[in-house]
């Protein structure tokens, strides 16, 4: 089955450290993206790319990093310069960043930061 | 600049009734594309529908249909018959066609038995 898996579902993080979230898709999708959800907001765009070895800094990428190094996978640096990091991350793909592709999207993150 | 309101945080309904989800957006382009996605408790987004700026015709899916109206910049959801399965999470989104989706915050439809 074709589809995105996240990993892990859940992430706990002491201050200070840097983690890493998981993105992988086997839609054979160009563009892949990393959104934030936070309680009664909607998705906050944090990186995207359209193409492996770019990518694109979206509206909240302070603290954040990703790499592109290969076509399926588009993993998600959360770093110990983002100040507020709680929060449910999803990743998302299209066959195209077009815009007039719907988004597939993985299961999610949920990280906590204790 | 782009926007997408869902002015409904909340919506509770009992089954069987019908229930309408609110989407209003902005934007200046003449091209742009409409989309919906429903968010279970599991939290994986899941797409519903799209449809482009040069496209009113509204569309039925079983007990889904939308109603897309430029004149109001209204892209409305409505749930036939709802049911406690279709408790959820249910975002509006807007693009121009490129790489960026801009998304509203959400409505959280509660059907109880």
């Amino acid at each position: 089955d074709g589809g995105i898996t996240q990993s892990p579902k859940y992430l706990f993080r002491k201050e200070g450290q840097n983690v890493t979230l998981s993105c992988e898709q086997n839609l054979n999708h160009d563009a892949m993206y990393w959104y934030r959800q936070d309680p009664g907001q909607g998705l906050r765009l944090i990186y995207y790319s359209q193409i492996v070895n770019d990518f694109q800094k979206g509206d909240i990428a302070e603290g954040y990093s990703v790499s592109r190094e290969k076509k399926e996978s588009f993993p998600l640096t959360v770093t110990s310069a983002q100040k507020n990091p709680t929060a449910f991350y999803l990743c998302a793909s299209t066959e195209r960043g077009l815009g007039y592709n719907e988004q597939f999207f993985g299961p999610g993150t949920r990280l906590t930061v204790l | 600049a782009q926007k997408v309101t869902q002015a409904q945080t909340e919506i509770s309904v009992v089954e069987k009734e019908d229930v309408t989800l609110d989407c209003v957006y902005e934007t200046r382009d003449t091209t742009y594309y409409l989309f919906w996605y429903k968010q279970p408790p599991s939290g994986e987004l899941v797409f519903l529908i799209r449809r482009n700026s040069f496209d009113e015709q509204n569309e039925i899916s079983g007990r889904y249909s939308w109603n897309f109206q430029k004149s109001t910049s209204s892209f409305n959801f409505t749930i036939t018959a709802s049911q406690v399965v279709d408790s959820a999470v249910y975002f509006c989104a807007l693009s121009l066609g490129t790489y960026k989706y801009i998304f509203g915050t959400g409505t959280r439809l509660k059907v109880l038995a």
